[in-house]
């Protein structure tokens, strides 16, 4: 089974400041999606950015990118010019391709941002 | 703009209760899934439904049961609430590239 794991259970970055939270996920299967997830304090979960694992480019969401390390099963969320509003758990999550939309999707434990005005 | 909708936001049952958890998506989807969240081990999927009256588990789906009568509803059940089933529940259906969730349920058994 797919495992997702994410090391750092809290992070803290300065307003306007650059952080990086990690993810790293086994599997056998070489096609798949990885997900960044943010849920905000008592609000619903949103995407931040997927990656399809047969694009060896990393994926870029505006202040949103990702570091996609296929061979080393790597996937880190580089987080630039943060903001207040980006203060949020952050999940890492994996979704198989074998059975498109029907196939469930496996997390990590979560990273904790806390950003400092 | 797309919804998946919870019935309650917070529950507070008792030991021993029967408790339903409402899920409804108006995305036409056929999926339609159960994770709990719990800190520490992020979201585990307890059971999911990949068609109308099918159900499947998933890791954690003891003490639970489903129910998916339209494809628009999608019902999480404890036939008998106990404490270690306090928790957050999530549902959510799957697009092509995104997965939509409700907004949670905090449920407590006391």
């Amino acid at each position: 089974a797919q495992t997702v794991t994410q090391s750092q259970p809290e992070m803290s970055v300065q307003e306007a400041e650059t952080v990086t939270l990690s993810c790293t996920y086994d599997t056998s299967e070489s096609d798949y999606y990885l997900f960044w997830y943010k849920q905000p304090p008592s609000r619903q979960m949103i995407l931040v950015i997927r990656q399809e694992a047969y694009k060896q480019q990393n994926a870029t969401e505006n202040r949103f990118s990702v570091n996609f390390q296929k061979a080393a099963k790597s996937f880190s969320l580089k987080i630039s010019d943060s903001q207040l509003g980006d203060a949020a758990m952050y999940f890492c999550a994996y979704r198989s391709a074998l059975r498109g939309v029907s196939e469930d999707m496996r997390f990590g434990a979560g990273t904790r941002l806390t950003v400092k005005p | 703009d797309v919804k998946v909708t919870q019935s309650s936001r917070y529950l507070v049952k008792r030991t021993g209760e029967k408790v339903f958890l409402e899920c409804v998506q108006d995305m036409d989807h056929e999926n339609m899934f159960w994770y709990r969240q719990d800190p520490g081990l992020g979201l585990r999927l307890i059971y999911f439904s990949y068609d109308v009256k099918m159900k499947e588990k998933g890791d954690i789906p003891e003490g639970y049961s489903v129910s998916r009568e339209k494809k628009e509803r999608f019902s999480l059940i404890l036939e008998s609430a106990s404490t270690n089933q306090t928790s957050m529940y999530l549902c959510a259906t799957h697009g092509r590239w995104v997965a939509f969730f409700g907004q949670g349920t905090r449920l407590t058994v006391v």
